[in-house]
């Protein structure tokens, strides 16, 4: 099984600040990776995604994420964010493979993204 | 591209009474649908999976007999809540998956308060 952690549950910036919003993960097979925002009362809306290939992952809105396979982390970040940018941020796992699981997300619990002015 | 909806947004229901949700992808067809609730302050707990034509496949712990998914087509699935009580106010959200894609696309979300 999947796990995955998001070692954070709120982080407030001010805007123009750097952010990073950490989220490790746990599992015994290959997995995809995945970032998602959450505005209040809405769906989620997919940041970036990590497949295979580069490391260094570039989203939408100015978000990148690095895959690192031997800290088992994904980390989102930001060099300068804005006051739109505050939302819930969630990072996810799928496996890496087909089966009955297939297409499964196992979300990490959520960081609250919050930026002052 | 890979528009998802879902009907109603919100819905207010007397305890006991039933609840349809429906989840549509609009351009494209969905092999797979995920339904998802989500909790105040908490993340996305996956409810069950449908694939079109067969019977859900549902997570441990999730009563399918009150939960019942219906994923009559490529592009409708329907989740109906029966005799709902008020611990299953929550925010139910569904995704769609088209086939050999690595993504889900999800859909707005639909707050259920059961009074």
């Amino acid at each position: 099984a999947q796990s995955v952690t998001q070692l954070d549950s709120q982080v407030p910036v001010f805007e123009e600040a750097p952010v990073e919003l950490r989220c490790n993960y746990s599992s015994s097979v290959s997995v995809y990776l995945f970032w998602y925002v959450q505005y209040p009362n809405q769906g989620l809306q997919l940041l970036l995604k990590y497949l295979s290939g580069s490391t260094l992952v570039k989203g939408i809105n100015g978000f990148e994420a690095e895959f690192n396979k031997s800290q088992t982390s994904f980390h989102l970040r930001k060099p300068s964010v804005h006051i739109s940018d505050t939302a819930e941020y969630f990072c996810a796992v799928k496996k890496n493979a087909g089966g009955t699981s297939y297409g499964k997300l196992t979300f990490g619990q959520g960081t609250i993204l919050t930026v002052h002015p | 591209g890979a528009v998802v909806s879902q009907h109603p947004s919100w819905v207010i229901c007397k305890s006991g009474t039933s609840v349809k949700i429906e989840c549509r992808s609009l351009d494209f067809q969905a092999t797979t649908m995920f339904w998802y609730r989500q909790f105040p302050k908490q993340s996305l707990m996956l409810m069950a999976t449908s694939n079109e034509g067969s019977k859900a496949t549902y997570e441990q712990g999730v009563e399918k007999d009150k939960f019942l998914i219906n994923h009559a087509s490529l592009t409708l699935s329907t989740l109906t809540v029966t005799s709902a009580h008020p611990e299953d106010s929550s925010f139910y959200i569904c995704s769609a998956m088209r086939s050999s894609y690595n993504e889900q696309f999800f859909g707005p979300g639909t707050r259920l308060t059961v009074l």
